[in-house]
C-alpha cells in the first residue's frame, strides 16, 4: 500500500493549458517536498512546504499544503513543453528524515 | 552551486559480479542517502549515513553494503548481482537541520546499473 497517493498517474496536455496534480495521504507530514524528474536524471527539488494551509509560488507553479498536512497539490498555469517530466511528492513524518515518495505523475506537454 | 556527484553514470555488469557506486555529497552536507529506482517506480530508500555512521536502513538487500568515509563521500557496494538489481541508483545529500526544522534532500544524477 502506497503511503502517498498521487493523481493523476499520467497527464498529456497541450501547451498553454493549466493542470493540477494531487498528492494525498492518511498520514500527517511534518514536511512535504515536490520534485521534478526527467528521464534518466535525478529528482530536482522544487519546493518544501511545512505549514498547514501554506501556499508557495514558483513562477507558473503553485504549491499548496493541506490544512491538516495530509495532502498537497501542484498547479501549473499555462504549461510549456519544458514542464514535461515526472512530478514526485515526498513526505516525512514521525520525526524521521527519510521521506516516503509517491509514485509520481508523468506529465507531457505537447507544443 | 555544487551539486551531488555520482560515478559512474552508467555501469554494465554480468550476473554474480560485484559493483561499486560512488557518491560525493554537496560540500558541508553531513548526511548521505541511497535510493534505488526501478523503471516506472518511485525511489526506494536503501540506507543513509550521518557523520559517517549508518543512520537509517531501508530495503537494502543483504548483498549490498555501504559506508561513508572521512571526507563524507559514500560508496554502495553490491555483490552477487542479480538481473533484478538493474535500476537507477541515486544518492542524495542533506545537512541535518536544527531540531524542529525540516530536512531537504538534494539528489545526484544517478548511476544506471544494467545487469546482464
Amino acid at each position: 500500500t502506497q503511503l502517498l497517493e498521487q493523481s493523476p498517474q499520467f497527464l498529456s496536455i497541450q501547451e498553454g493549458e493549466n493542470l493540477t496534480v494531487y498528492c494525498n495521504s492518511s498520514s500527517v507530514f511534518s514536511s512535504l517536498q515536490w520534485y521534478r524528474q526527467e528521464p534518466g536524471e535525478g529528482p530536482v527539488l522544487l519546493v518544501t512546504v511545512v505549514t498547514g494551509g501554506e501556499v508557495k509560488k514558483l513562477k507558473r507553479l503553485t504549491f499548496q499544503f493541506g490544512d491538516a498536512r495530509k495532502d498537497s497539490s501542484l498547479h501549473i498555469t499555462a504549461a510549456q513543453p519544458g514542464d514535461t517530466g515526472l512530478y514526485l511528492c515526498a513526505g516525512a513524518s514521525g520525526g524521521s528524515y527519510i521521506p516516503t515518495f509517491g509514485r509520481g505523475t508523468s506529465l507531457i506537454v505537447h507544443p | 552551486a555544487a551539486g551531488v556527484i555520482q560515478s559512474p553514470r552508467h555501469l554494465i555488469k554480468e550476473k554474480r559480479e560485484t559493483a561499486t557506486l560512488k557518491c560525493y555529497p554537496i560540500p558541508r552536507h553531513d548526511t548521505v542517502y541511497w535510493y534505488q529506482q526501478g523503471p516506472g517506480q518511485d525511489p526506494q530508500f536503501l540506507i543513509s549515513f550521518y557523520e559517517k555512521m549508518q543512520s537509517d536502513k531501508g530495503s537494502i538487500p543483504d548483498r549490498f553494503s555501504a559506508q561513508q568515509f572521512s571526507d563524507y563521500h559514500s560508496e554502495l557496494n553490491m555483490s552477487s548481482l542479480e538481473l533484478g538489481d538493474s535500476a537507477l541508483y541515486f544518492c542524495a545529500s542533506s545537512l541535518v537541520p536544527p531540531s524542529g526544522k525540516y530536512n531537504e534532500q538534494f539528489f545526484g544524477p544517478g548511476t544506471r546499473l544494467t545487469v546482464l
